[in-house]
Formats: structure tokens, sequence, C-alpha cells
């Protein structure tokens, strides 16, 4: 059945980068998105791809998508103590269905 | 486990006329719910965050005398779409905190669909 993986937990070293993966199952699916979650607060989208891109660049943030792998990745480069919360991978599976994934809690040190 | 009711779960209306979708918090007391909305084939857009007792929090660009939010007691909040118009059709989904078990995880309600004839 459809489903989306990612790993539970990530920390840095506040100036490094971060890469969060994240795998899916559905092949046809349109879009990606990556949603952030800070403690409280509701899903904030950051930014999502086409499933015909490989890749999305947006500031700080690189999407990367490996569709034969059905791999999709976000790159945040120069990680700061206020990119620390949890991030979301999803996918569009037609129509207003959308799998999202367990969310990995980033961890950022100074 | 935790579980986030919506009612209704589909609702057709007339343009001009006003809905009101429940969200509920079935087995545990939720201080705070958030209001998405999504259209076909697109992502959740975060629309407001309801606060048992105060006021809502708005995003930007979202209107509040539009979109009437009232969370009067610690299992209900309500959406109300006023005046509702075609443009207003879409998918609006509740999620509520279990604030005893932190701030991180969202329980989502099953989304109501909303059609403005």
């Amino acid at each position: 059945g459809e489903d989306v993986e990612q790993s539970l937990f990530l920390s840095v070293r506040e100036g490094d980068s971060s890469v969060i993966n994240c795998t899916y199952t559905d092949s046809s699916s349109t879009y990606l998105y990556w949603y952030k979650q800070e403690p409280g607060a509701g899903l904030q989208l950051l930014t999502y791809i086409f499933s015909n891109m490989d890749m999305k660049q947006d500031q700080r943030l690189t999407v990367l998508l490996n569709k034969k792998d059905k791999h999709l990745s976000l790159r945040i480069a120069d990680t700061q103590t206020g990119d620390s919360a949890i991030y979301f991978c999803a996918e569009e599976a037609g129509g207003f269905k959308t799998i999202f994934g367990a969310g990995t809690r980033l961890f950022v040190k100074a | 486990g935790a579980v986030v009711s919506q009612h209704p779960s589909r609702v057709i209306c007339k343009s001009g006329t006003s809905v009101k979708i429940e969200c509920r918090s079935l087995d545990f007391q939720a201080t705070t719910m958030f209001w998405y909305r999504q259209f076909p084939k697109q992502s959740l857009m975060l629309m407001a965050t309801s606060n048992e007792g105060s006021k809502a929090t708005y995003e930007q660009g979202v209107e509040k005398d539009k979109f009437l939010i009232n969370h009067a007691s610690l299992t209900l909040s309500t959406l109300t779409v006023t005046s509702a118009h075609p443009e207003d059709s879409s998918f609006y989904i509740c999620s509520a905190i279990i604030p005893d078990r932190g701030t991180d995880t969202q329980y989502f309600g099953p989304g109501t669909r909303l059609t403005v004839l």
C-alpha cells in the first residue's frame, strides 16, 4: 500500500548542513511536500516539488528527488538553532489524499 | 488512541449561505486545535490556530471575518464559512494537540469536504 518513511531523529551542529531523507511508495504521485512543525504549532508547508523535477532550490533549502528510487531529500544549508523542529515528508496520493511520513525531529546543537 | 472527529464529513450548500464545521476531540481535552484547508492534489494550508477560551490566531492571508473559529470548550472547535462562494469549495481538516503528551503530536480529523454551488 501507500507508505512514506523517514528516519525519526537527526542531530547536527549549528552552521552545518542537514539532510533529511524520505522514501515513498506511490510512483503516481504528482507532488511531494516537506512540512515543518515547531512545538505547539501547526504544520507549515516549507516547499514542494513536482514529480517531473529532479531538484528544487529555495534559499537555504534544496529538495532532491530520485523518482527511480522513490527517494526524496531535504537539505538545509547553514542550519540554525531556529531550524530545530519536526520535518514531515508527504506525497500526494490522488485527489485530497496526502500520505505523511512520521516526521524527522531535527536537533541543532549550538 | 486519540481520536478527532469532524462533522459533517461532506456538505453541499448554495452560494451565499453559511456552513459550520465541527471538530471534536473524543477522548481527550484539546487546548489547541488547528484548521487546515486542502485543495485537490495540493498541500495542506494552515488557516488558523484555535485556542480554547481565546480568539483564534489566523495565518496571513486568511480572512478572519470569512472563516469564523470558535473554540468554546476543551473538546470542540468550530469553523464557520460565512457567505460561502464556489471558490470556498475545498477540503477542511482540523487537528488537535494533547497537551499532556507534549506539543509535537497532532491528531488529525478525517476532514470535511465542502462544495459550494
